[in-house]
């Protein structure tokens, strides 16, 4: 079966240190691969999809930047976080555009 | 700008009684719906979806009823039990050209009494 990983489940990082977390994906090959961010009250805001090994597609300009470097590996980065960068981040992979999405157990971001 | 809305933040339901979960999209290239639930500090967790060829989808106690014309789907769980105490939240996508991407409601909490 799938499993998907994601750490560190909890960070807290000063303001303007940088930032990576990382995600993989155990039991699946190619798949496609997600970046979310939900704050505090809101839903889930798509960040990144990646369909591939180096393909990155970004949804909103913000200051995180994403990298596959392996097929099963996600990476989100920042050099410089931001206050406005706290939040709840969750990765997901899926197959195809007509099944579900299954996502890791977030982490929980907190700059101070 | 929000295409998927959930309008009620929080619903109260007893136990063993319904709950009927509302979610409202704006955009007509949506055809593929799906409801996650979610537990504080872990991932969502996928319920159930539909595509817009079907107007209603059922997996155990979890119906799921879309009405294309109205851009409208509600999520029904019979009976209600303490464990399905969460926020729910709804999403769509267009899959004929969107790579699977998903856009969300702000999610409805959900509180199951006794």
């Amino acid at each position: 079966s799938q499993t998907i990983h994601q750490w560190p489940a909890t960070l807290v990082q000063p303001v303007g240190s940088p930032l990576s977390l990382e995600c993989t994906v155990e039991g699946t090959s190619n798949p496609n691969l997600y970046w979310y961010r939900q704050a505090a009250g809101r839903g889930l805001q798509l960040l990144f999809y990646s369909v591939g090994i180096g393909q990155i597609s970004s949804e909103v300009p913000q200051n995180l930047s994403a990298s596959r470097p392996q097929d099963r590996q996600f990476i989100l980065s920042s050099k410089k976080l931001l206050l406005s960068d706290s939040g709840f981040y969750l990765c997901a992979w899926g197959r195809f555009s007509n099944q579900p999405q299954h996502f890791g157990d977030g982490t929980r971001l907190s700059i101070l | 700008d929000q295409q998927v809305k959930q309008n009620s933040p929080s619903l109260s339901v007893q136990e063993g009684r319904i709950s009927i979960l509302n979610c409202d999209y704006t955009n007509s290239m949506f055809d593929y719906f799906l409801w996650y639930k979610k537990y504080p500090a872990e991932g969502p967790t996928f319920l159930i979806s539909i595509s817009s060829i079907k107007d209603k989808n059922e997996d155990g106690r979890f119906t799921v009823f879309l009405n294309k014309s109205a851009k409208h789907l509600s999520l029904h769980i019979v009976p209600s039990q303490p464990g399905d105490s969460a926020v729910y939240f709804c999403a769509a996508s267009a899959t004929v050209d969107s790579w699977g991407k998903l856009q969300f409601g702000a999610g409805t909490q959900v509180v199951v009494t006794p």
